[in-house]
């Protein structure tokens, strides 16, 4: 069975411009999580989609970020525009269950450089 | 606001030796979790202890949960170069939580 999968492996892009990054979630698992991890700092939760809705974006650092899962499968998260501080190692990550001491299985990340 | 705190944030010691990670809170959690980190890939779960005082052991690797379930630690016996790596621990808050919070981590090096 096919992990989570993330795309691209890195990016680097200019102030001011849009970038998106995809996440394919484990096949079947219906919760998916993006989180965040800034140089220096831990990592952090943006947000956790149940299907295709968002039921939980309280994490999400700004209205420059909008993420979607249409259909319920792959999410992207979109930054636009970036800004210096977006830069970091941003995390999808999915599961099949929400209760108790369940495990969220997490993708490789994207690398995102503003510069 | 950081709610788990790891210590130390590096770690450097000579193969064979013991090894200690701490992960402390003021906050209780209803469960805490033990990653693992390689360079390029994403966390790895290594265990989830969820009873207060529960203690877990993998292999050469035995993890604690702090009776008021508030801190956690991982330790290691007779480290190999294989123990390589970046040390995370996270935690729910409640048990129909969905956010892990994470501590900063745990960078260990095992010299040959």
């Amino acid at each position: 069975e096919a992990g989570v999968t993330q795309f691209p492996s890195h990016s680097v892009i200019e102030k001011g411009q849009t970038v998106t990054l995809r996440c394919d979630p484990i096949s079947g698992h219906d919760n998916l999580y993006w989180y965040r991890r800034v140089m220096g700092k831990e990592i952090k939760f943006l947000l956790h989609f149940v299907k295709e809705s968002k039921q939980d974006e309280s994490g999400m650092p700004n209205n420059r970020f909008l993420a979607e899962r249409t259909g319920g499968t792959y999410s992207t998260l979109k930054v636009q525009p970036a800004e210096l501080e977006d830069s970091g190692v941003y995390f999808c990550a999915s599961s099949q269950v929400l209760q108790g001491a369940y495990e969220q299985y997490f993708g490789p990340g994207t690398r995102l450089t503003v510069t | 606001t950081q709610l788990l705190e790891q210590s130390p944030q590096f770690l450097s010691i000579q193969e064979g030796e013991n090894l200690t990670v701490y992960c402390n809170s003021s906050s209780v959690f209803s469960s805490l979790q033990w990653y693992r980190q390689e360079p390029g890939e994403g966390p790895v779960l290594l265990v989830t202890v969820v009873t207060g005082g529960e203690v877990k052991k993998l292999k050469r690797l035995t993890f604690q949960f702090g009776d008021a379930r508030k801190d956690s630690s991982l330790h290691i016996t007779a480290a190999q170069p294989g123990d390589t790596g970046l040390y995370l621990c996270a935690g729910f808050l409640r048990s129909n939580d969905y956010k892990l919070s994470f501590g900063a981590g745990t960078t260990v090096t095992v010299r040959a």
